[in-house]
């Protein structure tokens, strides 16, 4: 089936600072979500893009629908503990198909 | 609105054992899915259901068996559990059928099978 490419795997990072992840595929997608997972609980939806180019905030979450519709990228301003988790992006070809997710983006957050 | 509810939170199984995890929401969506979630794989679709009577196949469907007699439930049953059914199972729904819209996750079901 299309696979979807996060990067990078893992990452540590100081709290504070800021975050960038993105998601990949040699297809071009319709729709991409972003979702959180925090331990022991199911994913969240951060934010849904819905057209090339777009760029949509939740908060100090900023998320991009790359202009190729070939990736999308997430990016978190001055992260917080709380911020812990796995992030997942996925992504729909074609209305009338099911989304696919990528393998996500362990993030954890040094105090 | 509880949204998605998944039983049971935890169970372990011997092998050959048959269960069916159960899963209900209570926003009225068409769209329900079942996932696995394995240690860097993401999640991999297992079945899927449009609406109450139709169910269709996803990534992984060996082993498994669903139904949907109703819009607001949508069980997963292994027949005979394995060892490489050790997951974690998500239940998920979402408002259209085959449409752009995201989806809510329920909680998840841990199962190990022995």
């Amino acid at each position: 089936g299309q696979q979807l490419n996060q990067s990078p795997q893992s990452m540590f990072i100081q709290e504070g600072e800021d975050v960038s992840m993105n998601c990949t595929s040699s297809s071009i997608f319709n729709t991409w979500l972003w979702y959180k997972q925090d331990p022991g609980e199911g994913p969240v939806l951060l934010i849904a893009l819905y057209k090339a180019g777009e760029l949509t905030s939740n908060g100090r979450l900023t998320a991009q629908f790359g202009i190729t519709r070939k990736d999308s990228f997430l990016n978190i301003s001055a992260s917080i503990p709380s911020d812990v988790g796995i992030y997942f992006c996925a992504g729909l070809l074609n209305y009338g198909q099911n989304f696919v997710f990528g393998p996500g983006t362990r993030l954890s957050v040094l105090p | 609105n509880a949204g998605v509810t998944q039983t049971p939170k935890f169970q372990v199984l011997k092998t050959g054992q048959s269960m069916t995890l159960q899963c209900a929401q209570d926003m009225n969506h068409e769209y329900m899915s079942w996932y696995r979630q394995d240690p860097g794989m993401g999640l991999r679709l297992i079945h899927y259901s449009v609406g109450a009577g139709i169910t269709d196949q996803g990534e992984v469907p060996n082993g498994y068996n669903v139904s949907r007699s109703t819009t607001e439930d949508f069980p997963l049953r292994l027949l005979s559990a394995a060892p490489s059914q050790t997951s974690v199972y998500f239940c998920a729904s979402s408002y259209g059928t085959g449409s752009n819209q995201p989806q809510h996750f329920g909680d998840g079901t841990r199962l190990s099978i022995l």
